[in-house]
């Protein structure tokens, strides 16, 4: 079973349209975040929510709405999306904000033309 | 702010070498390190998490250190395989801000048959 999971793998959609991500994880954790790895590889954290609740939110556009239905899922919904929004996006997971081991999902790579 | 560095930030071996990577950070006021590997176009997969009160993690052919005074962890890697070959990142959460998590920006390794 995967563990943290995400989709849609690929993403390609136009400069100017709006779009989701989703992301769930099984392992009854109750932290989730989206990280953002840009062309040059490095990773670096957008938000991170505990328990339904945004605890961290970086310097992130407010084009970036995350929405955490339950524990178990974090969505991220991005709105007008520029050519600079094309990355991949990671979902991550852990149990307790800050003790506990971080498990990645597979990634999704979103390209905007 | 948080800085993690990851020297060097490519490394190439002969099969069966022993190497070490290295991971420094200039706030040691850390709850934890964690070492992750990532493979071309996938996720990160953890392969260590070492708590600010350990001083090292073993796994298998692994063992990562911590040395939080000087902010500096190694991960040790025993009788190397090509199989080994991708990219290590570190990765740092703070005791503030919410646990947020720093990342460096990763070493390369090619392990060669």
């Amino acid at each position: 079973d995967t563990a943290v999971s995400q989709t849609p793998k690929y993403l390609v959609t136009q400069m100017g349209n709006d779009k989701s991500i989703k992301c769930e994880q099984n392992l009854g954790h109750d932290t989730m975040y989206w990280y953002k790895q840009d062309s040059k590889k490095f990773l670096k954290i957008m938000f991170s929510y505990n328990n339904k609740e945004l605890i961290i939110n970086e310097t992130v556009p407010n084009r970036f709405s995350p929405k955490s239905p339950d524990k178990a899922h974090l969505n991220l919904h991005i709105n007008s999306l520029e050519l600079g929004d094309s990355a991949v996006y990671f979902c991550a997971s852990s149990q307790g904000l800050a003790h506990g081991e971080q498990y990645f999902g597979p990634g999704t790579r979103l390209t905007v033309t | 702010k948080q800085e993690v560095t990851q020297i060097p930030a490519a490394l190439s071996v002969p099969e069966g070498e022993n190497l070490v990577l290295n991971c420094s950070f200039t706030d040691s006021a850390i709850y934890n390190l964690q070492w992750f590997r990532q493979d071309p176009g996938k996720g990160l997969t953890s392969l260590l998490l070492i708590q600010s009160s350990q001083r090292e993690q073993t796994s298998g052919r692994l063992n990562a250190s911590l040395d939080k005074s000087s902010g500096r962890s190694t991960l040790y890697i025993a009788a190397s395989q090509p199989g080994d070959s991708a990219t290590y990142l570190c990765a740092v959460r703070l005791n503030t801000n919410a646990g947020k998590s720093t990342f460096g920006d990763g070493t390369t390794l090619t392990v060669k048959p």
